[in-house]
């Protein structure tokens, strides 16, 4: 089965540092780009950034770039998503995604991973 | 990248069509091909419905099509079922690999 496992909620302070993770199986990983995506409560989806694991190139949200990390370890199958200093607007659902080249959508979903930051 | 713009929500009665629209700019879009289409339920991620503009991944239902005109894609879904109540959003490709989702369509089937 194709499927990306998510790590588990997380409940963190203000100013503390995060790293998320999005460990993909059932296919060949290392092929297909994977996607962030955030949900703050009630709210929308919001595209993050995306990264290619065979050779790292990631591409950023402007609405993000220098807030969050996206990174991968192809020799686990695993892309990441972390933060330095985290505020409390960084409570929110996120989702990793596969994107599918021949699609040209996220055709795989994680299933999120809640980030609560409060004091 | 600004969000796309969706309607906030939509309705319809079982058996009927009801159609989303999603509207972006020249640069996304007007430009690409490359506009896709989630469901969302409570509590669940999102799920592929749409992509490429009208092409349907397998097994989702022939009652979903998408369409695109100019700078406006849409969601158009006949014969509403009560299951497809949920939230819906467009994604559309922006350049450089990158990708913009509309605000989202909350779906009431009355």
């Amino acid at each position: 089965e194709v499927q990306l496992v998510q790590s588990g909620a997380e409940v963190k302070k203000p100013g503390e540092s995060l790293k998320i993770s999005c460990k993909g199986s059932g296919y060949t990983f290392s092929n297909y780009w994977i996607g962030w995506v955030r949900q703050m409560p009630g709210k929308g989806l919001e595209w993050m950034g995306i990264i290619f694991p065979i050779d790292s190139d990631t591409r950023y949200s402007p609405s993000f770039q220098g807030q969050v990390t996206i990174s991968v370890d192809k020799s686990i199958s695993t892309a990441s998503l972390q933060w330095s200093s985290l505020k409390a607007s960084d409570t929110a659902m996120y989702y990793c995604a596969r994107h599918n080249g021949d699609e040209n959508a996220s055709d795989i979903w994680g299933q999120g991973t809640m980030v609560t930051v409060s004091s | 990248q600004s969000a796309l713009t969706q309607p906030r929500s939509v309705s319809g009665s079982p058996g009927q069509s009801v159609t989303i629209s999603c509207t972006g700019t020249s640069s996304d879009v007007g430009t690409y091909n490359y506009v896709s289409w989630y469901q969302q339920h409570p509590g669940r991620a999102p799920k592929l419905m749409v992509s490429d503009v009208t092409r349907r991944p397998s097994g989702v239902p022939d009652r979903f099509s998408g369409s695109k005109s100019g700078n406006t894609a849409s969601l158009t879904i006949s014969g509403l079922q009560a299951e497809d109540e949920a939230d819906y959003y467009c994604c559309s490709y922006v350049g450089g690999y990158s990708w913009v989702f509309g605000g989202g369509t909350k779906l009431t089937v009355l």
